[in-house]
């Protein structure tokens, strides 16, 4: 079956400094990974959209700049929280389907954010 | 951001009774629609699906559409503990864009 792992399941990072989380698909070919926020109200928001050869696509008040995005082959793919502030607390959930069609996402279980 | 629009925000049902959510998008673009589901601390699985107006089931799961207003509504019958999660309803466009999520309903079911 189609899985999606994420890691780390929970992190906990000063305000100011960075972390990256990473996405692996098993059982399929990631041809396109969105990544979320869920914030802890459990809204979702999405980031970004990749698919691979072709630009990733950031939605607004999300840049690559402050969430730099790596999907460099069909089953991986990665993000980074630059310069984490309390505002970006929350849990991010990378979802992977196989075509840039109309399919379902898998998701992977999320990476927990949390900023002193 | 925010196209997609739940509700209620939250939802208290006794077992064995009918839980309905509904969910509108906001966004004329939007061709396809899903429901998915989070229980607390997992991630979302998706639910079911619907693409055509009209109604799909699937076990104790139906989903209505009317595509002309861009609404969704999922109905639970014979409602469980199990289905205490969040629901989330997301919409897509023809194109493959990434789904856009909606606010969420939290389906509490009181045994």
């Amino acid at each position: 079956g189609a899985l999606v792992y994420q890691y780390p399941r929970r992190t906990i990072c000063k305000s100011g400094t960075s972390m990256r989380m990473e996405c692996q698909a098993v059982g399929f070919q990631a041809t396109s990974v969105a990544w979320y926020r869920q914030s802890p109200q459990k809204t979702f928001e999405l980031i970004a959209l990749s698919t691979v050869n072709s630009a990733i696509k950031y939605e607004q008040n999300f840049t690559q700049e402050k969430f730099p995005i790596s999907h460099p082959n069909l089953s991986f793919s990665s993000m980074t929280v630059l310069n984490a502030y309390l505002e970006d607390r929350g849990l991010y959930l990378c979802g992977a389907r196989e075509t840039d069609s109309n399919e379902r996402l898998f998701f992977g279980h999320g990476t927990k954010l949390s900023v002193l | 951001q925010q196209k997609v629009q739940q509700s209620p925000e939250s939802l208290i049902v006794p077992e064995g009774g009918m839980a309905s959510l509904n969910c509108t998008s906001s966004d004329r673009n939007v061709d396809y629609f899903w429901w998915y589901r989070q229980h607390s601390g997992k991630s979302p699985k998706m639910l079911m699906s619907i693409f055509s107006n009209g109604e799909k089931e699937e076990g104790r799961f139906t989903v209505h559409l009317n595509k002309a207003s861009l609404h969704t509504s999922l109905h639970i019958r014979d409602s469980q503990p199990s289905d205490s999660a969040l629901y989330l309803c997301a919409a897509s466009h023809q194109g493959g864009r990434a789904l856009i999520f909606g606010t969420g309903t939290t389906v509490s079911v009181s045994p």
